[in-house]
């Protein structure tokens, strides 16, 4: 089955960019996701198909996806930004399964 | 506005059975497909079942596979999550999520609290 791997933690000073990263086998042709997970907190949908930002989220988020790697960038990190993140394809191979990356935990310096 | 609610979690015994509601609002429920997400304690996301808005397609994580059921009631605008030979390992917080199309497909773009469901002996 397909395997979503992300890496545990990132960490990152105010005002730098962080990078979280998504890998998969060809994840570059098929939809990315993602989300932010607050502590306690539901999860909220901060990028879309790849790269769309939905309503309410700010520019800072920006997303990209290519060959075996999708990425999530935050410009500007702000210690709000503190949190989960989460990517979600779904996996075809298998049904229509949803799948989650193992999750990422952004750290603020 | 948008709201999910999620109720019916609980403790229960390894082998027991539990029944998760979620109920929706906001929003014309047989338009979008809708799934279970669960998130064990201190671990990651973890996607349980979705059912599209139809009713035409559903399709179960192989860890619940024959022992969960989802079903949904469009004239209570209410999803369900039938949870029958449960273990030690389905603990967990359980969000309802509302998936952004009618089918399988897509992300999830409005979650529910979540309901603990907690199994031990």
């Amino acid at each position: 089955s397909y395997v979503l791997t992300q890496p545990p933690s990132v960490s990152v000073a105010p005002g730098k960019t962080a990078n979280i990263t998504c890998g998969g086998n060809n994840i570059g042709r098929i939809s990315v996701h993602w989300y932010q997970q607050k502590s306690g907190q539901a999860p909220v949908v901060v990028i879309t198909y790849d790269s769309d930002r939905p309503s309410g989220i700010p520019e800072r988020f920006s997303g990209s996806n290519s060959g075996n790697t999708a990425t999530l960038t935050i410009s500007r990190v702000e210690a709000g930004d503190e949190a989960d993140y989460y990517c979600q394809v779904w996996d075809r191979t298998s049904g229509h399964h949803v799948l989650f990356g193992g999750g990422t935990k952004l750290t603020v310096l | 506005e948008v709201q999910l609610l999620e109720s019916g979690g609980g403790s229960v015994q390894p082998g027991g059975s539990l029944r998760l509601s979620c109920a929706a609002s906001g929003f014309r429920f047989s338009s979008f497909a809708m799934s279970w997400v669960r998130q064990a304690p201190g671990k990651g996301l973890e996607w349980v079942s979705v059912m599209s808005g139809s009713e035409s397609g559903t399709d179960y994580a192989d860890s619940v596979k024959g022992r969960f059921t989802i079903t949904r009631d469009k004239s209570k605008s209410t999803l369900f999550l039938q949870m029958n030979s449960l273990r030690v390992e389905d603990t967990a917080v359980y969000y309802c999520a509302k998936g952004r199309d009618l089918g399988l497909s897509g992300f999830f773009d409005y979650w529910g609290q979540g309901t603990l469901v907690t199994v031990s002996s």
